[in-house]
């Protein structure tokens, strides 16, 4: 079965601090997609990356890192010097090769102070 | 280009009625979704159509739910009849597979409320 599992419910941290939000996955699958979403407080789901299982380079955009481990089934995202604007609920979620299908993990909610 | 477009933005209606949700898929995808977000059980797929044929309704809590996709650029979603446990944010969202390009693309959302 596959499963997404974000053991981080809640993070507070206060701005210009750096920040990792966890995500480990279960699947058997050989081909599959890993993403991750901001949900932020006016309710829209954003769409930030989508790694494939075959590329575990990680990935870098501006104050965004990703980092893809296939030996431990993880797919952690870094936020660099945080800021207010920051602050969401960012969801992590896997897809088969097979299908456009999601699971999606819990959720963490990211709290960064002033 | 426009996203995904969904109707109305927020709901509210008595516990009994009938409820119709509307999506405008991004031009252009071959997959939509329909998902269902409360605080107690997350995000939930309810629904997915490929090519405008149901792939996978296994979400679909219980026959008051039924979806439909008359063409590529349309789809509904409706309760009938409501209950206040369907209170929830129903996101609709859309994505191309062809490629191998999976994103899904989300829709601002329909906050329903069933009093």
């Amino acid at each position: 079965a596959q499963k997404v599992t974000q053991a981080q419910t809640e993070i507070s941290v206060v701005e210009k601090e750096d920040v990792t939000l966890d995500c480990v996955y279960e699947t058997r699958d050989t081909t599959y997609y890993l993403f991750w979403y901001k949900q932020p407080p006016s309710g829209e789901l954003v769409f930030l990356i989508r790694r494939n299982s075959f590329d575990e380079q990680n990935e870098i955009s501006g104050r965004y890192s990703w980092n893809f481990q296939k030996s431990t089934s993880s797919f952690n995202f870094t936020i660099t010097a945080s800021q207010v604007v920051d602050s969401a609920v960012y969801f992590c979620a896997l897809g088969s090769g097979n299908t456009g299908k999601l699971i999606f993990g819990q959720g963490t909610t990211l709290q960064v102070k002033p | 280009d426009a996203g995904v477009i969904q109707s109305p933005r927020h709901e509210v209606t008595e516990m009994g009625q009938e409820v119709t949700l509307r999506c405008k898929p991004i031009s252009g995808h071959n997959s939509l979704f329909w998902y269902r977000q409360t605080m107690m059980r997350g995000l939930e797929l309810l629904i997915y159509f490929n090519n405008n044929v149901p792939i996978d309704d296994s979400g679909m809590p219980e026959d008051r739910f039924s979806a439909k996709m008359p063409n590529a650029s349309f789809s509904t979603l409706k309760i009938q009849p409501s209950e206040p446990r369907d209170s929830a944010v129903y996101f609709c969202a859309s994505s191309s597979d062809r490629g191998g390009s999976y994103e899904q693309y989300f829709g601002p959302g329909t906050r329903l409320t069933v009093t």
